[in-house]
């Protein structure tokens, strides 16, 4: 069974860092894209970013390219997504998704973030 | 980067009755790469259709996805309870990826 759990969402001050990790089982994870998917509170879903099994291909939604970055570890079989300079905008429940360069039909149950002084 | 606009934001009917749901993008989606999701409170997502028209290992085929170019549609033959839900279209075509807004398939 492929399962998906997302860690490492909390409370931030805007300006600031977090790291979300996802750890990955029931399926060989260093071959498909991962990706990452954001919904704010109450909003539809959001495409943040995606990596390829290698991690040597990433894209970015426009709204995160410069302060967000995507990784794996495949001998860790865990996702990342270091977000930096964190905005108001980035509150949300943050989705672990995978196992397609675009179709995404593995989903985690998300970690909510939350950006507020 | 690829806008797609879902209709109508809310649709009501009944058990039994078909529903169907309409995804506009805003240029051609290459290869019809486009994918069709169910999501209900407090879940994630649940994959239903992929390739425009492909259902998801285990989705009923009470789900049926049509369309090409820049016009997509979910069909529900018959509503069951289950599937009152929100539906979101998604594209893949480019390396940007984006849903659509949502369709929340509410009972009438």
């Amino acid at each position: 069974e492929v399962q998906l759990v997302e860690s490492g969402g909390g409370l931030v001050q805007p300006g600031g860092s977090l790291r979300l990790s996802c750890a990955a089982s029931g399926f060989t994870f260093s071959d498909p894209w991962m990706h990452w998917v954001r919904q704010a509170p109450g909003k539809g879903l959001v495409w943040v970013s995606r990596i390829n099994g290698d991690g040597s291909v990433t894209h970015y939604a426009d709204s995160v390219k410069g302060r967000f970055t995507i990784s794996r570890d495949n001998a860790k079989n865990t996702l990342y997504l270091q977000m930096n300079s964190l905005k108001g905008e980035d509150t949300a429940v943050y989705y672990c998704a995978g196992r397609g360069s675009g179709k995404i039909d593995s989903w985690g149950q998300g970690t909510l973030v939350t950006v507020s002084s | 980067e690829i806008v797609l606009t879902q209709s109508p934001g809310t649709l009501s009917l009944s058990p039994g009755e078909r529903a169907t749901l309409s995804c506009r993008a805003s240029q051609n989606i290459n290869n019809n790469y486009l994918a069709w999701y169910q999501q209900k409170p407090g879940q994630a997502p649940r994959f239903l259709i992929y390739d425009a028209s492909r259902r998801a290992t285990g989705i009923p085929d009470r789900f049926s996805g049509s369309g090409s170019g820049t016009d997509f549609t979910l069909t529900i033959s018959r509503l069951e309870p289950e599937d009152f839900a929100v539906y979101y279209c998604q594209q893949y075509s480019i390396s940007s990826l984006s849903f659509g807004g949502g369709t929340k398939l509410e009972i009438k």
